[in-house]
């Protein structure tokens, strides 16, 4: 069974400070992986989309990188600002389950200081 | 504007009575699905459907029932059924073509059952 974690829960920075957000799976036959933002009592605004034949995609100050032979995926936050403070989650699309289901990890909360 | 609603924002009932759930999108998406998510944990899937009436079970469907009778909408009703109703209720679409299935989630719903 696909299992998704992410490490650390928490994480908290100075303003500036380039980060990175880790994820790792279980099973390496997905179809993608997608990163997600959290703001409290909000829904989910998809960050970027890896495709499993994509190694790496970038919007902006954020690039998020697969190696799906090791079940890893990282999200990299350049300059971080306060703005950045949410919950970030993963979720990776399973080969062999019904189509366009996700299964996600728990997330990490970023707390980024002034 | 494209996108999906989810009405109410909070939601406030008491035990043993039945609930339901709005969520409509305008993005001509043809799957759309429902999640539950507690404090501290992954989204995880009640239901999803891919084409008007039709759709299927997720991992916690127990005490839950969904409709798909228009493309644009999803509603989900909480039973009585539900052991522990009390969640952030979250829905989501996408779109079958294109093989990405990215999904978009709508603002998301607070059920408070006492």
């Amino acid at each position: 069974k696909q299992e998704v974690t992410q490490i650390p829960a928490a994480l908290s920075v100075p303003e500036g400070e380039n980060l990175v957000l880790n994820c790792s799976f279980t099973d390496s036959a997905i179809y993608n992986l997608q990163w997600f933002r959290q703001d409290p009592g909000k829904g989910l605004t998809s960050l970027l989309l890896i495709q499993s034949s994509q190694r790496e995609q970038t919007s902006g100050r954020l690039n998020a990188s697969l190696d799906k032979s090791s079940g890893r995926s990282t999200l990299y936050i350049a300059a971080s600002q306060p703005g950045d403070s949410a919950t970030y989650l993963c979720a990776v699309r399973p080969k062999g389950g019904s189509q366009g289901n996700l299964i996600f990890g728990k997330g990490t909360k970023l707390s980024v200081k002034p | 504007d494209g996108g999906i609603t989810q009405s109410p924002k909070y939601l406030f009932r008491k035990e043993g009575q039945n609930v339901t759930l709005s969520c409509e999108q305008n993005l001509n998406h043809d799957a759309m699905y429902w999640y539950r998510q507690d404090p501290g944990q992954g989204l995880r899937l009640i239901y999803y459907s891919q084409i008007v009436n039709d759709f299927q079970k997720g991992d916690i469907a127990e005490g839950y029932s969904v409709s798909r009778e228009k493309k644009e909408s999803f509603p989900l009703t909480v039973t009585s059924a539900q052991k522990n109703p009390t969640a952030f209720y979250l829905c989501a679409s996408s779109a079958l073509a294109g093989g990405t299935y990215e999904q978009y989630f709508g603002p998301g719903t607070r059920l408070t059952v006492t």
